[in-house]
C-alpha cells in the first residue's frame, strides 16, 4: 500500500547547528505536502507546506525541499534550538481528498 | 484562533466498555478525521467524514465507529473496548477548499483495562 516514511526514527544535533531530517513518500498521485512538530502531550502542528508544482519553500529558519522525481521530502531547520525538541512527521496527500498519510516521525534531540 | 478541542485528556475505560471520543473544530471545516497514534507506527487513519451524516473508513476502522450529525462534531465511538485499544486518538479537521493543511486536537490518552 502506500505509505510515507522517514529515514531516521531519531535524530540527535547540538545546538545552533542545522538539522536535516528526511522523508520518502510512494504515491505519485500526491500534489500536497506537509511537515508537522509535535511536542510531548501535544497534537502535532503545522510547520511548513508545499504543493507538487514547487521545489522548495521557505518559512521561518525551516525549509522544505520537494524531489519528486525521486519521491523525497526533506525539512531543514536553521540554527536549531532547544525548543526544536520533538518528534516530525511528514505527510503527503492529494488536494482532491483533503486525506494526508502520514510517516512514522523522526525524534529531533538538540544537546545544549 | 483555530481550535480543534477533545472532550478528554485522559481516559481510563475497562473492557467491554462502550467509550464516546469527542472532537469540536470552530472552524466552519467540512471535513474532520480520526487517528490513533501508537509508538513506531505513525499516525493511522481510522475514520474520516466529509460532510454532516457523512462518513468513510480509513486504514483501520475495525472496532470503531462514528458519528456526524453537526457539522462541527465528529465523535468516534468504541462499541466495546478491548485493550488493543489502548492508544492515543487525535482529532483533525481541514476545509474541502485550499490548503490541505489539518488542524489537530490535542489528543486524548485512553487506556483500556
Amino acid at each position: 500500500g502506500e505509505s510515507v516514511g522517514l529515514h531516521l526514527p531519531t535524530l540527535s544535533v547540538q545546538e545552533g547547528d542545522n538539522s536535516i531530517i528526511n522523508c520518502a513518500y510512494s504515491n505519485s498521485a500526491s500534489d500536497y505536502f506537509i511537515w508537522y512538530k509535535q511536542e510531548s502531550g501535544k497534537g502535532p502542528q503545522f510547520i511548513i507546506d508545499i504543493r507538487s508544482n514547487m521545489d522548495k519553500r521557505q518559512g521561518q529558519r525551516v525549509t522544505v525541499l520537494l524531489n519528486k522525481t525521486v519521491k523525497h521530502l526533506s525539512l531543514q531547520i536553521a540554527a536549531t534550538q532547544p525548543g526544536d525538541s520533538a518528534v516530525y512527521f511528514c505527510a503527503d496527500g492529494s488536494s482532491n481528498t483533503g486525506k494526508l498519510i502520514f510517516g512514522q516521525g523522526t525524534t529531533l534531540q538538540v544537546k545544549p | 484562533d483555530v481550535k480543534v478541542t477533545q472532550s478528554s485528556r485522559y481516559l481510563v475505560k475497562r473492557t467491554g466498555e462502550k467509550v464516546f471520543l469527542e472532537c469540536v473544530q470552530d472552524m466552519d471545516h467540512e471535513n474532520m478525521f480520526w487517528y490513533r497514534q501508537d509508538p513506531g507506527l505513525g499516525l493511522r487513519l481510522i475514520y474520516f467524514s466529509y460532510d454532516v451524516k457523512m462518513k468513510e473508513k480509513g486504514d483501520i476502522p475495525e472496532g470503531y465507529s462514528v458519528s456526524r450529525e453537526k457539522k462541527e462534531r465528529f465523535s468516534l465511538i468504541l462499541e466495546s473496548a478491548s485493550t488493543n485499544q489502548t492508544s492515543m486518538y487525535l482529532c483533525a479537521s481541514n476545509s474541502a477548499t485550499g490548503r490541505n493543511e489539518q488542524f489537530f486536537g490535542p489528543g486524548t490518552r485512553l487506556t483500556v483495562l
